[in-house]
């Protein structure tokens, strides 16, 4: 069965700073996701990524895949407040289900 | 072009009574998912549907719910005999094949008085 890990699970910083969220998954997969969720809204889909050493960045938020050691990485760099939202991983299950981790709540302070 | 509509966007009902949910996907999207969430949570899976068919309803709780796309776009998730616990949000999401992206609508916030 797979499963999805993400650490951590609640994370403040401040503005302009660095950090990692990993996602750690239990079995094979060809496709990772992340995605975003604001309080009250809906899911948005911020990167796919579908290969060893897949790369995929945007704006101050960089995604990476490591198929062998079944680890993804969110990075935000420079940290900015409109960056707070809670972030989810989620990784193909190879039956078109997505099994999805528990989420990293991201507060970013003025 | 239009995302993925979910209607009603609020739903409160009694324990006992039946509610159908709907979801609009993304025009000429074949796959279309419902889940679940919790609060704190992430997503439940609960059915995929490929074209008019449930390809995969392994994530259905139980027999009270229940979900259809006749004519394999406009899809409806049934609940019976509501209970407390089904209380949740319920999302629907489509991609264009059943690979790739999900795009998902804004939920139904479903409370079981």
């Amino acid at each position: 069965e797979l499963k999805v890990e993400q650490n951590p699970l609640f994370l403040s910083m401040q503005e302009g700073k660095n950090y990692t969220i990993y996602c750690n998954y239990s079995t094979t997969s060809d496709r990772l996701y992340w995605y975003r969720q604001d309080p009250g809204k809906s899911l948005e889909s911020l990167f796919v990524l579908l290969s060893n050493g897949a790369v995929k960045q945007e704006g101050r938020l960089m995604a990476s895949l490591d198929t062998k050691a079944r680890l993804s990485t969110l990075h935000i760099t420079a940290a900015v407040h409109d960056l707070s939202a809670t972030y989810f991983c989620a990784v193909d299950d190879s039956n078109y289900q997505l099994i999805w981790g528990a989420g990293t709540k991201l507060i970013i302070k003025p | 072009g239009a995302g993925v509509s979910q209607t009603p966007s609020n739903k409160v009902t009694e324990k006992g009574k039946y509610v159908e949910l709907r979801c609009d996907p993304i025009s000429g999207h074949t796959a279309l998912y419902w889940y679940r969430q919790s609060l704190g949570q992430g997503p439940e899976f609960l059915i995929y549907f490929q074209g008019t068919g449930a390809a995969d309803d392994s994530g259905l709780p139980n027999d009270r719910f229940f979900a259809v796309r006749p004519e394999g776009s406009v899809s409806t998730l049934k609940i019976q005999r509501t209970e407390r616990g089904d209380s949740a949000v319920y999302l629907c999401a489509s991609s264009l094949r059943g690979w790739g992206t999900q795009y998902f609508g804004p939920g139904t916030r479903l409370l079981v008085l």
